[in-house]
């Protein structure tokens, strides 16, 4: 069975630290991977999303980026946080074959 | 630019009434559409979806609408229970779009005994 892991459950940051946030997927090949954030009070923003290894398409410009160093492996990282990346970070996957994500537990960061 | 919106953002209902949630969406090209539920402190999952060709779509307690003219669909909860109580995200897709989901801002529900 498919399932998805992402670490860590929480993180407490000083601003202009850096952020590395990772997911990895189990029991699939080729998922399309994503990375979304809810800020509080807000509905989920679609951040990154990667369709294959290295192809990573970016929907809101932002000091953050992402990375897919293998097939089920998406990174999420930061060089220097500001205040405003505090949220809740959900990745996510599917494999194409029908339009429900699978998400992650999600990470809890709050940048001080 | 809001695609999905969910204008309520929170709902209270009593155990055993319906639940009725709503959202409305811009992009008419938007052809699938989904419901997640939320607790806290962890992901979203998957409750139930509706394609563009259809209007209604049932699953146990829920069933999912959808007035494409009308831009509007909505989500019922029948009967509520203490357990649904969650935040509740609308999506929709177009189906050429990488599954890119946009996202409503949520509505709350609380189930009261």
């Amino acid at each position: 069975s498919q399932t998805i892991h992402q670490w860590p459950a929480t993180l407490v940051q000083p601003v202009g630290s850096p952020l590395s946030l990772e997911c990895t997927v189990e029991g699939t090949s080729n998922p399309n991977l994503y990375w979304y954030r809810q800020a509080a009070g807000r509905g989920l923003q679609l951040l990154f999303y990667s369709v294959g290894i290295g192809q990573i398409s970016s929907e809101v410009p932002q000091n953050l980026s992402a990375s897919r160093p293998q097939d089920r492996q998406f990174i999420l990282s930061s060089k220097k946080l500001l205040l405003s990346d505090s949220g809740f970070y959900l990745c996510a996957w599917h494999s194409g074959g029908g339009y429900g994500y699978t998400f992650g537990s999600g990470t809890r960061l709050t940048v001080v | 630019d809001q695609q999905v919106k969910q204008n309520s953002p929170s709902l209270s209902v009593q155990e055993g009434r319906i639940s009725i949630l709503n959202c409305d969406y811009t992009n008419s090209m938007f052809d699938y559409f989904l419901w997640y539920k939320k607790y806290p402190a962890e992901g979203p999952t998957f409750l139930i979806s509706i394609s563009s060709i259809k209007d209604k779509n049932e699953d146990g307690r829920f069933t999912v609408f959808l007035n494409k003219s009308a831009k509007h669909l909505s989500l019922h909860i029948v009967p509520s229970q203490p357990g649904d109580s969650a935040v509740y995200f609308c999506a929709a897709l177009t189906t050429d779009s990488w599954g890119k989901l946009q996202f409503g801002a949520g509505t709350q529900v609380v189930v009261t005994p």
